[in-house]
Order: structure tokens, then C-alpha cells, then sequence
């Protein structure tokens, strides 16, 4: 089985600032990592994914998120934030394909990203 | 943009009721899965579905609940008789073999 740890549930920053959303996880096989962002009210807008080839992969609006197996992590970031990037971002994971896990995302606990002029 | 669509965006029902939530997948995907997000707590995964069957489903995913692709598009989840803990939004994803693409939710709230 696999699980995620969201180690901020809000991050405050200034329009314009570079952020960094940390997610770690923990798992006994390769997994399939993904980063998910919920606008209010809205649903679950798939932001990137990992697969597998290049461990930066870059998504929309301007976000990457780079894998690092040895730290089990996969940290989400942009350079610069825009007050529209308001919004809760969700990591996920799930077993890769051909595993017994494949297709059952875990999710973390979310990260409440708040953008201020 | 092919999209998942999901029907109600909100249902209100009375605790014992059945209740059918529905999810148009995009069109040429072959997972199907069911999530519910309780409010203040993490996305939860209830049920996968592959190839007109169910692949795998969550300890939360108990007799009340049932899921069917009834025709070539639609995939629903039926809930037999709701509790008040059923309250909750319900996400319906469908894949290829890669990423999960949600639908917008349906808010279900069950008085």
C-alpha cells in the first residue's frame, strides 16, 4: 500500500514569489506520482504527473515538480505565483501499472496555497 | 477538452433513501473509479472498475453501495439506503492506464 504525507496544510505567499509544496510518500513498489489542484468549488484538475523517464516534470499554468526516489519526495513548485494560483493542491500517488496497487490513488491531506497582492 | 461529467452537482436526500449518482468518462477510457471527499478530510478512493467489472474496492465500499456502466457512456454510483455520513462529495475519474481525470463532483448531503 501506499500513502502521502502533505508536510503544509497552508502556505501564504505574496504575488509574484516563488512557492514550493512539499509531499513525501512511502511505498514498497514503484509508483505513478501526481499533483492535483481544487479551485473552490470546483473539481480535482490533474496539474502533472510522474510516470517514469525524467524525474522533472514540468505541467500547466507553470508548475514542475521534480521525483526523488532516494528522498521519496516530490515536491511541487513555481517560480512565480499569480493571485489565480489561490486554490488547495492535493499529491497523490499510486502503485505503477502491473502492481497490485495500480489504479488506487492515495491522496494527502491537501495544501491550502493562498496568494496575496 | 474531453472532460468527465458528473450529474447532479448537488443531491439532497433523506437518510434512508436510495440515491444514483452519474458520470459521463471520457470517451475512449476503460478505468472508471469512484472517490469521496468528506468535508475537511483527505480524497478517498471507494471503487475501481475495469472491463464491466469491479477491480478493486475500499473497506468503505459496503453492501449499500453498488456501481454499473448500464450503456456504452454512463457509469453510476447507487447508494441503497444513505446514512448521514454518506454526506460527502463524490468524485467520478476514469483513465487509460496513466492519469486519473476527475469530474467536477457531486455534493451529496443527506439530511
Amino acid at each position: 500500500a501506499q500513502s502521502v504525507t502533505q508536510l503544509d496544510s497552508q502556505v501564504p505567499v505574496f504575488e509574484e514569489a516563488p512557492v514550493e509544496l512539499r509531499c513525501n510518500y512511502s511505498s514498497s513498489v514503484s509508483v505513478y506520482l501526481f499533483w492535483y489542484v481544487q479551485y473552490p468549488n470546483q473539481g480535482l484538475q490533474l496539474l502533472l504527473k510522474y510516470l517514469s523517464g525524467s524525474t522533472l516534470v514540468k505541467g500547466i499554468n507553470g508548475f514542475e515538480a521534480e521525483f526523488n526516489k532516494s528522498q521519496t519526495s516530490f515536491h511541487l513548485r513555481k517560480p512565480s505565483v499569480h493571485i489565480s494560483d489561490t486554490a488547495e493542491y492535493f499529491c497523490a500517488v499510486t502503485g505503477s501499472l502491473l502492481t497490485d496497487s495500480w489504479g488506487k490513488l492515495q491522496f494527502g491531506a491537501g495544501t491550502q496555497v493562498v496568494v496575496t497582492p | 477538452e474531453p472532460e468527465v461529467t458528473q450529474t447532479p452537482s448537488h443531491q439532497v436526500t433523506q437518510m434512508g433513501q436510495e440515491v444514483i449518482l452519474r458520470c459521463v468518462p471520457i470517451s475512449n477510457h476503460l478505468y472508471f473509479y469512484w472517490y469521496r471527499q468528506i468535508l475537511g478530510q483527505k480524497v478517498e478512493f471507494l471503487v475501481s472498475f475495469y472491463n464491466n467489472e469491479i477491480s478493486e474496492k475500499s473497506e468503505i465500499f459496503d453492501d449499500q453501495f453498488s456501481v454499473e456502466r448500464p450503456d456504452g457512456s454512463n457509469f453510476t454510483l447507487k447508494i441503497r439506503s444513505t446514512k448521514l455520513e454518506d454526506s460527502a462529495m463524490y468524485f467520478c475519474a476514469s483513465s487509460e492506464s496513466g492519469a486519473e481525470y476527475f469530474g467536477a463532483g457531486t455534493r451529496l448531503s443527506v439530511l
